[in-house]
């Protein structure tokens, strides 16, 4: 166990609608990663916050939004959903920002949700 | 951006055989890690290794930062072995951290 939670699980849901991904961070943990994996595009970083802030965009697209909140929880917003939406998406935390003068923290997966666009 | 290459993306043993996998990165890094992605979907830190060497039971690893490259290797391997292992990195020009398309381990019994 990581210590990085995610809800729900598994996802079903239709085209077009909107769905938002939860994940709680290690205790301690200020950055909070989202990343989707797909079948075609592999393991793909979306976004990152750091305490509230965000930080570093990656292939995110505009239909996707992402928040940190003060308690440090992060949601991932999915909107205008489509066939190819559907995916693993995973959170993972760090203790400190990535970039900082010592390097990098090391990072910890959740569990991931599951996403199914029908 | 940086681009990171692993390498063999497919491997077939027998439980007990030694394995070797590579990881190439185009550009110094800041961070690279190893992870095992089980065939659950859970992905599982393996080792946190920008530079150096570590060892974990009869996983160990290999990063020599000046020839941009990264070696995991597994020893003894058994079938909860299997699984896919990804090399992730942060460096080059921007913050994005990338990974590697995978190497797929299938230990057979």
């Amino acid at each position: 166990d990581s210590g990085v939670t995610q809800t729900p699980k598994h996802l079903i849901t239709a085209t077009g609608q909107r769905v938002t991904l939860r994940c709680s961070p290690r205790s301690g943990d200020l950055s909070v990663y989202w990343y989707q994996q797909s079948l075609d595009q592999g393991l793909q970083f979306l976004i990152q916050y750091y305490n509230g802030e965000e930080r570093a965009k990656g292939n995110i697209l505009e239909r996707f939004s992402a928040q940190q909140f003060p308690d440090l929880h992060s949601e991932l917003n999915l909107s205008s959903l489509e066939l190819g939406d559907s995916a693993l998406y995973f959170c993972a935390s760090s203790v400190r920002l990535a970039g900082a003068a010592k390097g990098y923290n090391e990072q910890f997966f959740g569990p991931g949700t599951r996403l199914t666009v029908l | 951006g940086i681009q990171v290459e692993q390498s063999p993306p497919d491997l077939i043993l027998q439980e007990g055989a030694n394995s070797t996998l590579r990881c190439n990165f185009s550009d110094s890094v800041n961070n690279l890690q190893w992870f095992h992605q089980n065939p659950w979907g859970q992905l599982i830190n393996l080792f946190y290794i920008p530079s150096g060497t570590k060892q974990n039971g009869r996983l160990s690893a290999t990063t020599v930062a000046t020839e941009r490259y990264s070696l995991l290797y597994i020893s003894s391997s058994q079938t909860t072995d299997s699984g896919v292992y990804f090399c992730a990195v942060i460096g080059g020009r921007d913050d994005k951290i990338i990974f590697g398309k995978g190497t797929r381990l299938h230990i057979l019994p």
